[in-house]
């Protein structure tokens, strides 16, 4: 069966201070790993597509990276205003929906 | 240009009521899907609508039904409602190559009672 875990479930971090975002999958045949932002209450906001092992993708102070495995989201110098949940989701062969992890809350403090 | 549009943003419904949610998908984009986000976790899909049909669906029960019209716009119906149901629920727009990024919009809160 087709899984998506991100970890960890929530991080704490202070401002400036340099962290990464886990997302492993498990699926058969992937076509597309994309990343979102979650503020509370709201829809999901897209950030970024990956498609390939070895491929990046940067915006501002975010970059993602992908694997056969797992993908990173790493965060530099985070502000408050990067705290947010932080949602994997995987498209697969032959379907078009996205499978999503439970997402990362991530909490920046001044 | 507008984003993907949902209404209405909040919605307090009895027990064995029914419901229904709509969604204007982005500029340019002729594929809607439905997804249901319980507190705490990850969006779940329930299905997804392409061409007025539905193309694919999620593991959801028939009281959960849909429809899109030639505009592209489309609904979500639940109905006999449960206390479950509860939830916000979120439309995503899409090409229908199925090779794009999908655009959520801001969601329509759903409270059971």
């Amino acid at each position: 069966e087709d899984q998506v875990t991100q970890s960890p479930e929530a991080l704490r971090l202070q401002e400036g201070e340099s962290s990464s975002l886990n997302c492993s999958y498990t699926v058969s045949g992937l076509r597309g790993l994309f990343w979102y932002r979650q503020d509370p209450g709201k829809g999901p906001e897209f950030l970024f597509t990956l498609y390939s092992a070895g491929e990046e993708k940067e915006k501002e102070r975010l970059k993602a990276t992908l694997t056969k495995k797992e993908s990173f989201l790493h965060i530099t110098a985070p502000k408050p205003e990067d705290s947010a949940t932080y949602l994997c989701a995987v498209r697969t062969r032959g379907y078009n929906k996205l499978i999503f992890g439970a997402g990362t809350r991530l909490a920046v403090h001044p | 240009d507008a984003g993907v549009t949902q209404s209405p943003t909040h919605l307090i419904k009895t027990r064995g009521q029914q419901v229904t949610l709509r969604c204007s998908p982005k500029s340019g984009h002729d594929t809607v899907s439905w997804y249901q986000q319980a507190l705490g976790q990850g969006p779940q899909f329930i299905f997804q609508y392409y061409e007025e049909e539905e193309r694919q669906r999620g593991n959801f029960p028939d009281r959960f039904s849909g429809h899109q019209f030639p505009n592209y716009s489309s609904e979500l119906n639940v109905n006999a409602l449960l206390l479950g149901d509860s939830a916000l629920y979120l439309c995503a727009s899409s090409t229908g190559s199925g090779n794009t990024e999908a655009f959520f919009g801001q969601g329509t809160r759903l409270t059971v009672v």
